[in-house]
């Protein structure tokens, strides 16, 4: 079964406004990814955020964690006409720290 | 340059044939992936090798056979392929000896079957 549910599935706004998209899992994890797939092409890490860190942020991306609530967000700042992509969240769970477990994707799209 | 690489790029096969699918990186990792990304655009697991072994092996059918002859290159073979078996293929590294941190991603196979 799939470890993480993002929401919204999509989100469509313009250019210069934030996005906001979240993540919940399941279970206990080890840290949690997020990653960026533009259409037709491989993804991208973005940041990871550690189960015992509360937020980082990396240029305008900021990334929240609450594992009492199994849940994370990404928010993107001043979005651009280029940040229109997928974005999934991506699960180490505790013990099984050799693999990622991906949630079901936001599709963003940015307009002008 | 390309960190990871993954060729060919598209396939498009009849059902029943074999095929295989290659990919190597030149990051010096030790660690390499195979997943699986549905038409639903969901990303799952199929294989993992750390060094040449097999450290992963998800409940994949055994029509699928992953070889890694060193620890740069991990191969996909697929016998008597089906219709299910359509997707987009991607294959991925990281550093040491588990897949906790960053994983770094090929531009993806995306297969056909007809």
């Amino acid at each position: 079964s799939q470890q993480g549910e993002e929401d919204p599935q999509a989100l469509s706004i313009q250019e210069g406004e934030n996005a906001t998209m979240n993540c919940s899992y399941k279970t206990s994890i080890n840290n949690l990814q997020w990653y960026r797939q533009n259409s037709g092409r491989g993804l991208v890490h973005l940041i990871l955020i550690r189960s015992n860190e509360r937020e980082k942020h990396s240029g305008r991306l900021r990334v929240t964690l609450d594992t009492s609530k199994k849940s994370s967000s990404l928010l993107i700042t001043a979005s651009r006409a280029a940040d229109t992509a997928s974005y999934f969240c991506a699960t180490v769970l505790t013990g099984t720290a050799s693999k990622l477990t991906f949630g079901t994707g936001t599709r963003l799209q940015v307009t002008l | 340059d390309t960190a990871v690489s993954q060729t060919p790029k598209y396939l498009v096969t009849q059902m029943g044939n074999d095929k295989s699918i290659k990919c190597e990186q030149n990051l010096g990792h030790d660690t390499m992936y195979w997943y699986k990304q549905d038409s639903k655009k969901f990303l799952k697991i199929m294989f993992s090798y750390n060094n040449k072994e097999l450290i992963i092996n998800e409940t994949v059918p055994n029509r699928f056979s992953p070889k890694s002859p060193d620890k740069a290159h991990l191969n996909l073979h697929i016998n008597s392929l089906e219709l299910g078996d359509s997707a987009v293929y991607f294959c991925a590294s990281s550093p040491g000896a588990g897949g906790a941190g960053t994983q770094y991603f090929g531009p993806g196979t995306r297969l056909l079957v007809l």
